[in-house]
């Protein structure tokens, strides 16, 4: 299958600082991304989607101007949390779904390995 | 409301019996269904989907899965546990209807495979 990277693993921060995690996709084309976060031994809460070249699209209740996303490649999206403070202490993990090789859409999305956030 | 219920938290099995993860689901049009497994602080791996034809699909490590439309259900199962099978498991959907590719997801079922 395709293989989607998010970088770093995990990363500790203090409270105020932003923290930017980057999410690509290695062989295959991403026009669309989806940021999750997950909280301990919780579902995945869909955050924001994200098309190659436009401004993301919030699920209700997520701050944009907290949590930054930039899909400026298609390659490439990055979640920038701002401001971060303990309550965004989280797993966030990316997906991605685009076009493989030949030009067929995948019908599945990958993960990345996730970024675990910790702000003390 | 568009939804995903995995109904058990935990599913117990011994190393060697059969084991089945239960999904239901509640979407409009004709979804597509997926079952991904997340290791401790990993991302999520793709097991399998169900897309179109043959009800009962065939994915990785031996694990399959039924879709059955009157029931609206589409329980994974594999016919020998082993204990490296022990994680936390996903069903996810994607409506048919519109074509973001937005998956909603199931609350998760930690399978527990005991030697």
């Amino acid at each position: 299958g395709a293989v989607v990277s998010q970088h770093p693993s995990w990363v500790i921060c203090k409270s105020g600082t932003s923290v930017k995690i980057e999410c690509r996709s290695l062989d295959f084309q991403a026009t669309t991304m989806f940021w999750y976060r997950q909280f301990p031994k919780q579902s995945l809460m869909l955050m924001a989607t994200s098309n190659e070249g436009s401004k993301a699209t919030y699920e209700q209740g997520v701050e944009k101007d907290k949590f930054l996303i930039n899909h400026a490649s298609l390659t490439l999206s990055t979640l920038t949390v701002t401001s971060a403070h303990p309550e965004d202490s989280s797993f966030y993990i990316c997906s991605a779904r685009g076009l493989a090789r030949g030009g067929l859409w995948n019908t599945e999305a990958f993960f990345g390995q996730g970024t675990r956030l910790t702000v003390v | 409301a568009q939804s995903v219920a995995q109904p058990e938290d935990q599913v117990n099995v011994a190393e060697g019996n059969p084991l089945t993860v239960k999904c239901t689901y509640s979407v409009s049009g004709n979804p597509y269904l997926f079952w991904y497994v997340q290791y401790p602080n990993r991302g999520l791996q793709f097991l399998l989907k169900y897309i179109t034809g043959d009800n009962l699909v065939k994915g990785s490590y031996g694990f399959e899965a039924e879709f059955n439309k009157s029931q609206t259900s589409f329980h994974l199962k594999k016919p020998s546990a082993l204990v490296s099978d022990s994680a936390l498991y996903f069903c996810a959907v994607r409506p048919g209807s519109g074509n973001t590719g937005k998956l909603i997801f199931g609350q998760g079922t930690t399978l527990q495979v005991k030697p």
